[in-house]
């Protein structure tokens, strides 16, 4: 099946540097790649998603690219802030052969100290 | 106020009881989902359903059941089955219909074991 790798698994940046995680995957019919936000406690947020198609998508500081022919995406945060801090996780899925079900990498740890 | 509910937020058991977890939405979605969260992981998919009356297991489904009797509802219980029970665990949504991946979560129920 699909394995997703994420690294790092721990970052610390300082407030309005720019934050990249990165992830991998084995199968190459995934098609859709969704990143999630988790706040202690709570249920991961879908944050951005990018799709085959693709190669690079932006939402405000948010951007995430994917290079298909390496089986890589990346999450880029830029200008970080204190709210930023979350465990952010990685998610790829092959679709429909697998009821649109996610595999997920195991998560960063960002902080971002002010 | 649409979104998806799990109740209870923590949830306490003794070793040999079955427990049953709680997943409600009001959004319409077709397809439902189960994962399993533990410390320093990734999510884990234990079973989806993506119509009603239907389910599939998922990469760790034993020692867990579920049913889908409402579009609104996919509860899942916990048996005495589950070697590691305690985990957080994380219900979700997906909107159905094909090319449609977006999947929403709950805020999670915390399940201790003892």
């Amino acid at each position: 099946g699909e394995n997703v790798e994420q690294h790092p698994s721990t970052l610390s940046v300082q407030e309005g540097d720019s934050a990249v995680i990165k992830c991998t995957y084995s199968d190459s019919a995934s098609n859709y790649f969704p990143w999630y936000k988790q706040e202690l406690g709570k249920g991961p947020q879908l944050i951005i998603d990018i799709r085959s198609n693709v190669g690079e998508k932006k939402d405000q500081r948010i951007a995430v690219t994917l290079n298909k022919t390496a089986k890589h995406f990346s999450l880029h945060i830029t200008e970080t802030q204190p709210e930023d801090s979350a465990v952010y996780f990685c998610a790829a899925s092959i679709g429909s052969n697998s009821g649109y079900a996610l595999n997920f990498g195991k998560g960063t740890s960002l902080l971002v100290t002010p | 106020d649409g979104g998806i509910t799990q109740s209870p937020k923590y949830l306490f058991r003794k070793e040999g009881q079955n427990v049953t977890l709680s997943c409600e939405q009001n959004l319409n979605h077709d397809a439902m989902y189960w994962y399993r969260q533990d410390p320093g992981q990734g999510l884990r998919l234990i079973y989806y359903s993506q119509i009603v009356n239907d389910f599939q297991k998922g990469d760790i489904a034993e020692g867990y059941s579920v049913s889908r009797e409402k579009k609104e509802s996919f509860p899942l219980t916990v048996t005495s089955a589950q070697k590691n029970p305690t985990a957080f665990y994380l219900c979700a949504s997906r909107p159905g219909g094909g090319g449609l991946h977006e999947q929403y979560f709950g805020p999670g129920t915390r399940l201790t074991v003892t």
